[in-house]
């Protein structure tokens, strides 16, 4: 299948900074661009969908202001975590989808804020 | 609203015997798919099954099945021949059509043991 990449995979940070996560489509060009967010043991929770080119839509209850998304060319979304608190420290998942409709997933980013 | 339910959080195997996850859904669409998604130790989320809704022929992919009952809106993914690899959180999903985002079940945590 098609691949999806992340970056970092892993990032500590401390209090207040802000963090950038890549998501990149390795191979294809990813008309849109999910979100999530995973906690230990749970289910993968959607923040926010992304098309190229337009403005991401939050899902209710995200910071819009906290999560920033950007989904600048086909093959490249950014989340930037702003002022980051020890509460945002998560798994972040990202997935692109084809213009075929299939989906892929990128291996995720692990966020410790101290 | 679309909804997916996983009712086993928790679900043990022993090798090479088979093993049955439970998943319902709901949703008014008729047009739709089904996935079961896997996410082992890694994280990264990993395609087990597809399974399109007007398809009446249940998936089959190697030591993975399903059995797919659209009236009962009920699909249980089965295991043969259980292998330690397939150890890992299994998730049911729910893509209905459009360009929506997927709908993930809680999630079943299957442990393979020796």
């Amino acid at each position: 299948g098609a691949v999806v990449s992340q970056h970092p995979s892993w990032v500590i940070c401390k209090s207040g900074t802000s963090v950038k996560i890549e998501c990149r489509s390795l191979d294809f060009q990813a008309t849109t661009m999910f979100w999530y967010r995973q906690f230990p043991k749970q289910s993968l929770m959607l923040m926010a969908t992304s098309n190229e080119g337009s403005k991401a839509t939050y899902e209710q209850g995200v910071e819009k202001d906290k999560f920033l998304i950007n989904h600048a060319s086909l093959t490249l979304s950014t989340l930037t975590v702003t002022s980051a608190h020890p509460e945002d420290s998560s798994f972040y998942i990202c997935s692109a989808r084809a213009d075929y409709n299939e989906q892929f997933f990128g291996p995720g980013t692990r966020l410790t804020v101290l | 609203a679309q909804t997916v339910t996983q009712s086993q959080p928790e679900m043990s195997v022993q090798e090479a015997e088979t093993v049955t996850l439970s998943c319902t859904y709901d949703t008014s669409e008729s047009d739709y798919y089904l996935f079961w998604y896997k996410q082992p130790p890694s994280r990264q989320m990993i395609l087990v099954i597809r399974q399109e809704a007007y398809k009446q022929q249940n998936a089959t992919e190697n030591r993975f099945s399903v059995n797919f009952q659209k009236a009962a809106k009920s699909f249980s993914l089965k295991i043969s021949d259980s292998q330690l690899g397939d150890a890992a959180m299994y998730f049911c999903v729910l893509r209905t059509s459009g360009n929506t985002p997927l709908v993930f079940g809680k999630g079943t945590r299957l442990s393979v043991i020796a």
